[in-house]
């Protein structure tokens, strides 16, 4: 079982809508998740984090973490075609290593 | 420009050759990374240096040795390099009390 689990994807969505990510982990001991999007060529850019169960909200972007369930979902509303990249979930035990899921392709039809 | 950066942008190479790659960051963290991306994208950890120490090493053939010569560098130096090592390199860093990790523009390592 891999460690960090995603949808690859592409998941495609009209402009205007909201897309849905999920990520899936298997180490219990996981204490802070993150959300990355990668541009096709560039570096992974930190967009969102979160620790504690429940929701966190930035501008167009929610987290959504439930550690029973061990998961960790991102929104993107109203999406933009400048939000057409892959989203990399990320998960730590706290010790340095973050462990990434291979990444969710968004494309976002104009 | 406060940031992580990296040296080369683009590094070809043959087989056999030794290289290295350079990083840098200006933000006033503790704790730097070398990760290895490969063709599927899959973005894998290799080593992570907290303060010149060495803190994470994964399951890396030695012929690839990281090196911080103080808290704002990391370079990695590959030995008798292989067509497998061909990836992109990034380098990453953080603050010590949280995992919020920052990435260099990366490194696109081509070896024939």
């Amino acid at each position: 079982q891999k460690e960090v689990e995603q949808n690859s994807g592409p998941l495609s969505v009209p402009e205007g809508a909201i897309a849905s990510l999920n990520c899936t982990y298997s180490d219990r001991g996981s204490q802070s998740f993150f959300w990355y999007r990668q541009y096709s060529g560039k570096s992974p850019e930190l967009i969102m984090f979160i620790y504690s169960n429940g929701d966190k909200e930035d501008g167009r972007f929610t987290a959504q973490l439930n550690k029973a369930s061990q998961y960790v979902s991102l929104l993107i509303r109203d999406s933009q075609p400048s939000d057409s990249a892959t989203y990399l979930c990320a998960v730590n035990r706290n010790d340095y290593k973050l462990s990434f899921g291979a990444g969710t392709t968004v494309t976002v039809r104009a | 420009d406060t940031a992580v950066s990296q040296t080369p942008k683009y590094l070809v190479t043959q087989m056999g050759n030794d290289k290295s790659i350079k990083c840098e960051q200006n933000l006033g963290h503790d704790t730097m990374y070398w990760y290895k991306q490969d063709s599927k994208k899959f973005l894998k950890i290799m080593f992570s240096y907290n303060n010149k120490e060495l803190i994470i090493n994964e399951t890396v053939p030695n012929r690839f040795s990281p090196k911080s010569p103080d808290k704002a560098h990391l370079n990695l130096h590959i030995n008798s390099l292989e067509l497998g090592d061909s990836a992109v390199y990034f380098c990453a860093s953080s603050q010590e009390n949280t995992n919020e990790q920052y990435f260099g523009p990366g490194t696109r390592l081509t070896v024939t």
